[in-house]
């Protein structure tokens, strides 16, 4: 059994610039979540994609978009990095629908790290 | 909304010494709680879950149970060995069809020798 994979581990960008960041789903999951955990603090929930659509957001501005693809892989895009996106995005995938309510499997992460 | 408080870190214990983190939660419906741990360089696990109220959580020797009343699941081991060292997370999830996470702030434990 595969598990998440997140790609590329860690990365430095520029204020204004963008950036995207890759997750491989467990085998067998349908749906993926992106989290942002900031230094010293508890994952916050971005956004879900199930069937290539977006199935929920957290309080993220419209900067901040997704996509999953038909082999359930999926893409964070974050346009016009500001310093205080610098963080650890964490991709988590699930099967949706099962009665086992809201256990996620979350891949190691993508360390941004905005200059 | 939905929020999780944790017990303020950091935690240092010594090898064998008792082990308790608090987490109080404040959630509409019936969430289902969760404990998540990240140990060094990598990424989390699903420690412990309880999905309705008076369930008892467990695994490797950790345990906690969904408190209602007071709403809270705090995570107790009776021995921590200096392998346990790591940051734990209390969690909750809601009933949505999203079934997002929130999560606390995370504890960071340090066990020693």
């Amino acid at each position: 059994e595969t598990g998440v994979t997140q790609s590329p581990t860690h990365l430095i960008k520029t204020r204004g610039q963008q950036v995207t960041l890759r997750c491989s789903s467990q085998s067998g999951h349908n749906t993926v979540s992106w989290y942002q955990q900031a230094l010293g603090q508890g994952p916050q929930f971005i956004f879900q994609y199930y069937r290539e659509e977006e199935n929920g957001r957290g309080n993220f501005p419209p900067r901040f978009s997704g996509l999953q693809f038909p082999n359930y892989s999926s893409e964070l895009n974050v346009n016009a990095l500001e310093l205080d996106d610098s963080a650890l995005y964490l991709c988590a995938s699930s099967l949706y629908g099962t009665p086992n309510t809201g256990e996620l499997f979350f891949g190691e992460g993508s360390r941004l790290t905005v200059l | 909304g939905n929020s999780v408080t944790q017990m303020e870190g950091p935690v240092t214990l010594s090898e064998e010494a008792f082990l308790t983190i608090n987490c109080t939660y404040t959630a509409t419906g019936y969430p289902s709680l969760f404990w998540y741990v990240q140990y060094p360089g990598e990424g989390l696990q699903l420690l412990l879950k309880a999905t309705k109220a008076d369930d008892k959580g467990s695994n490797k020797g950790f345990e906690a149970t969904y408190r209602k009343e007071t709403t809270s699941f705090h995570l107790e081991k009776g021995s921590v060995q200096v392998s346990d060292s790591a940051v734990y997370f209390c969690a909750l999830s809601g009933s949505g069809s999203a079934r997002q996470l929130t999560f606390g702030s995370g504890t960071q434990l340090t066990v020693l020798p």
